[in-house]
């Protein structure tokens, strides 16, 4: 059964950069048909994507997003990160990771990691 | 930027009927943004209730339906359960590679 683990600090100082890891068990990142995202919740508020990464690299970014934001993707470690830089306390929110089937006539993110608070404070 | 437009929250019976819709700030949401929804209770990770328009995922009950309705997609929870008050979002494909979630509609069961 196909899991994901979002992992890393769960305090950031302001101007500082976000760094989290997603860890996958039970498939292959490298499967084909499937983009591995990242999103995101801040406390009493909707949810938010951040971007996607396939195994091969390629990346999408929300373009609100773009100029703080790098995914990344190790296949030899079957996991991939976000990096966020210069984090603001707008930027304290709950990060999810997700699986995004992304085939012919098919597109949806399923599974969802459990989730991992990011607070941004001094 | 476009915006994704969804109820913020609506209220039905035990064993009633609602309809939750998400929509464009600009223009007609059709099968080629490939509406899914997903269902959230308090802290916890969303969960896939539908996708492509109307697929359901698996596990999830027959009472959920998605489908397009004028120029939204929409989930109807058919017999609503005290257990299916949850937040409810949307997403939709924006092209690119670009996704967009609605701001969610909290639906209260009483």
């Amino acid at each position: 059964q196909l899991q994901l683990q979002e992992s890393g600090p769960g305090l950031v100082k302001p101007s500082e950069a976000l760094s989290l890891t997603c860890s996958v068990s039970g498939a292959s990142i490298s499967s084909g048909s499937y983009y591995w995202v990242w999103i995101r919740q801040p406390p009493g508020k909707g949810l938010e994507w951040i971007g996607s990464i396939f195994y091969s690299g390629s990346t999408y970014y929300n373009p609100s997003l773009k100029s703080r934001v790098t995914i990344s993707i190790d296949t030899s470690k079957n996991h991939f990160s976000l990096k966020l830089s210069s984090v603001t306390a707008a930027d304290t929110a709950v990060y999810y990771c997700a699986r995004l089937t992304y085939a012919v006539a098919k597109r949806w993110f399923d599974p969802w990691g459990q989730g991992t608070l990011v607070t941004v404070s001094s | 930027q476009t915006v994704v437009t969804q109820e913020p929250s609506f209220s039905v019976s035990p064993g009633g009927t609602v309809t939750l819709t998400c929509g464009l700030s600009s223009g007609s949401v059709s099968t080629n943004y490939y509406p899914g929804w997903y269902q959230q209770t308090p802290g916890q990770a969303p969960r896939t209730l539908i996708y492509n328009t109307n697929t359901r995922s698996s596990g999830v009950p027959d009472r959920f339906s998605g489908s397009i309705l004028g120029n939204k997609a929409a989930l109807t929870i058919t017999g609503a359960q005290a257990d299916d008050e949850s937040d409810y979002y949307c997403a939709l494909y924006m092209g690119s590679g670009s996704w967009v979630f609605g701001g969610g509609t909290k639906v209260t069961v009483l």
